[in-house]
């Protein structure tokens, strides 16, 4: 079974720049999230799709961070502009009902803003 | 804020030897569940404790459960030095959607 997909895995780019990343989560996994971990802490739930309805984004800060999981496969996690307290891995995890149950991560994606 | 503290932050054991980390949270919780993440990659799913349950176990993992001090353990035995990686608990709470709030996270290292 094909795990959680994420590009790029690096990004580097400077202040006020805009960023995309993008998730393929795990086949037939319902619910999808979105993770920011910044070095030395443990990750934070940013936000968190059920099929393609948002079911928490109190976390992501909505004046610079956008996402979407437009046909409740694949996602997108926008910054725009970056900041340089922005620079964190963005983990993209997936499980099959949102219920609590494991949740399957991807590799990450490593943005560091100059 | 996180839910979770995670003790010690660091450990630094022989291989061989037992790993034990500790993670205490505030509020009641509907599981508990462990990972790790290797220096540079994602998580990887370890172990998922319900509240209604004591101690569970798979391979060399051993987790335990105290809902009356809101703690939980992780015992790592015969370690090896692939084992060394942060380990992290996160809490999945009671009618908060399945997400998982994680603690700081131990950062394990097993020398050879």
């Amino acid at each position: 079974e094909a795990g959680v997909a994420q590009s790029p895995r690096y990004k580097i780019i400077e202040k006020r720049q805009s960023v995309a990343f993008w998730c393929n989560p795990i086949s037939g996994h319902a619910t999808l999230y979105w993770y920011q971990q910044i070095l030395g802490q443990g990750p934070k739930l940013l936000i968190q799709f059920q099929n393609n309805g948002v079911v928490d984004d109190s976390q992501l800060p909505k004046d610079r961070f956008s996402a979407e999981r437009l046909k409740g496969v694949d996602s997108t996690l926008k910054i725009q502009p970056a900041k340089l307290e922005d620079s964190a891995v963005y983990l993209c995890a997936s499980s099959l009902t949102g219920t609590g149950e494991t949740q399957y991560f991807g590799p990450g994606t490593r943005l560091l803003v100059l | 804020s996180q839910q979770g503290e995670e003790d010690p932050q660091a450990l630094s054991i022989q291989e061989g030897e037992n790993a034990t980390m500790n993670c205490s949270y505030k509020t009641s919780i509907n599981n508990l569940q462990w990972y790790r993440q290797n220096s540079g990659r994602g998580l990887v799913h370890l172990i998922l404790i319900r509240s209604n349950e004591r101690e569970k176990h798979s391979g060399r993992l051993r987790v335990t459960l105290d809902t009356s001090k809101k703690s939980s353990s992780l015992l790592i035995t015969a370690s090896r030095a692939a084992d060394t990686a942060s380990y992290f608990c996160a809490t999945v709470l009671y009618n908060q959607g399945g997400k998982l709030i994680f603690g700081q996270g131990t950062e394990l290292s097993v020398k050879p």
